[in-house]
């Protein structure tokens, strides 16, 4: 049973780009978490998704970041435009259910974005 | 509002030695809280989870407590190896969510032949 997979592994930017952050979670998983972890500091709750909804965004920036986990394919994490301070690691992680899903997440190994 | 708080930020040590990495939080109603280890380039793996009722797990060499009153935890590696070296991150799940945990910067921790 695969982990949770993240894609690209690294991701390099310019300024005023798109990054697109593809999370694959483990397989009979269908809660979706993203986190974003700047340099030096801990992950930080973004979104949480489950198939085809948004459940809670209130961690996500309200501009040039959205999020989705469609019926089929993996769950995205875009950003617009990006600027230098989104360079940080995003990781992704799922769970079974939600019943409480605090202790029984799984991550994937995060995407690392440099934005030049 | 919770924060989790991790001191020291880095820690070096030889081969051998008994250490503690500490992990601190302002909000005493937690539901539980975890360590998680993280490696460069690799994901979170997590080590221990104590539920708010209990007061310590172990995990061969790994001993975390948990002092809710002091709004405190602990965890302690015996007997430290090269391999042990990594990031220790903290992280307290919140009684208001189901699923948010609140995370501290990490102790990373280098353990020296």
């Amino acid at each position: 049973n695969a982990g949770v997979m993240q894609n690209p592994r690294h991701l390099v930017r310019r300024r005023g780009q798109e990054a697109r952050l593809r999370c694959s979670p483990m397989k009979g998983h269908s809660h979706v978490y993203w986190y974003r972890q700047l340099p030096e500091e801990g992950l930080k709750f973004m979104v949480y998704l489950q198939k085809e909804n948004i459940i809670d965004e209130s961690g996500m920036p309200k501009e040039r970041f959205s999020a989705e986990f469609p019926k089929e394919g993996p769950s995205i994490l875009r950003i617009q435009q990006v600027v230098r301070g989104d360079s940080a690691a995003y990781f992704c992680a799922s769970s079974l259910s939600t019943a409480r899903s605090t202790d029984t997440q799984y991550f994937g190994p995060g995407t690392r974005l440099t934005v030049l | 509002k919770q924060e989790v708080t991790q001191i020291p930020a880095a820690l070096s040590v030889p081969e051998g030695e008994n250490l503690v990495l500490n992990c601190s939080f302002t909000d005493s109603a937690i539901y539980n809280l975890q360590w998680f280890r993280q490696d460069p380039g690799k994901g979170l793996t997590s080590l221990l989870l104590i539920q708010s009722s209990q007061r310590e797990q172990t995990s061969g060499r790994l001993n975390a407590s948990l002092d809710k009153s002091s709004g405190r935890s602990t965890l302690y590696i015996a007997a430290s190896q090269p391999g042990d070296s990594a990031t220790y991150l903290c992280a307290v799940g919140a009684v208001w969510s189901n699923y948010q945990l609140i995370w501290g910067a990490g102790t990373k921790l280098i353990i020296k032949p």
